[in-house]
């Protein structure tokens, strides 16, 4: 199976910083990757698919890129609603699709 | 809008089964492929399994194969997991998704998931 791979796992930001995670794939996924946003007891929201395309209804500040095996979710300048939870997750394999371990987003 | 709404959590012992369900409306339920994923206490998101929209392609994670069997009622709209042998690790929220559009293999919608507590 394809493991992803993200970093940091905690990551302490501001009220206005710009914000990096990355997502590493054990091996190309081409740009078979989506990113999900999550709080607490609620369940995740999609943000990005296609590593660079923006869901319908999601902020411009958030952006995806990257392809093959190194991709990056940026958030532009934090407000205080992206206090979450991010997960990538590659769905290049078909048969058995994967998530990163999750970026917790936190206030400094 | 599209609703998906998941039952049959619980307690249950080691060992022991449990079949969830998940029922969906706003949207032709026979056109999409749907999915389980689930979370454990405190952990990430683990996909599950997941079943083509004629039942017709179904696929497992290692960690459930042999013990899990997804399946579906398109005419009842409904998405099932039927949970055999289950270990304290099956402990988590279970979660129905679906599909963006047929073939994306990625999660626009979710159920408000259903919590599986594995204990003796």
């Amino acid at each position: 199976d394809i493991q992803m791979t993200q970093s940091p796992s905690t990551l302490s930001a501001s009220v206005g910083d710009r914000v990096t995670i990355t997502c590493r794939a054990s091996q190309s996924i081409s740009s078979w990757l989506a990113w999900y946003q999550q709080k607490p007891g609620k369940a995740p929201k999609l943000l990005i698919y296609k590593a660079s395309s923006l869901e319908s209804g999601v902020p411009s500040r958030f952006s995806g890129s990257g392809s093959g095996t190194e991709f990056t979710l940026t958030i532009s300048s934090l407000q205080p609603d992206d206090f979450a939870t991010y997960y990538c997750q590659q769905y290049n394999s078909y048969r058995a699709l994967t998530f990163g371990g999750g970026t917790k987003v936190e206030i400094k | 809008e599209v609703q998906l709404v998941e039952s049959g959590g619980g307690l249950v012992k080691p060992g022991g089964s449990l079949r969830l369900s998940c029922a969906a409306s706003g949207f032709t339920f026979s056109s999409y492929s749907m999915n389980w994923v689930r979370q454990a206490p405190g952990k990430g998101l683990e996909w599950v399994s997941s079943i083509s929209s004629s039942s017709s392609y179904i696929y497992y994670a290692d960690s459930v194969k042999g013990r899990f069997t997804i399946s579906r009622d398109n005419a009842k709209n409904s998405l099932y997991l039927q949970m055999n042998s289950l270990r304290a690790e099956d402990t988590a929220v279970y979660y129905c998704a679906r599909e963006a559009a047929a073939g994306t293999r990625y999660f626009q919608h979710w159920g408000q998931g259903t919590l599986v507590t594995v204990s003796s």
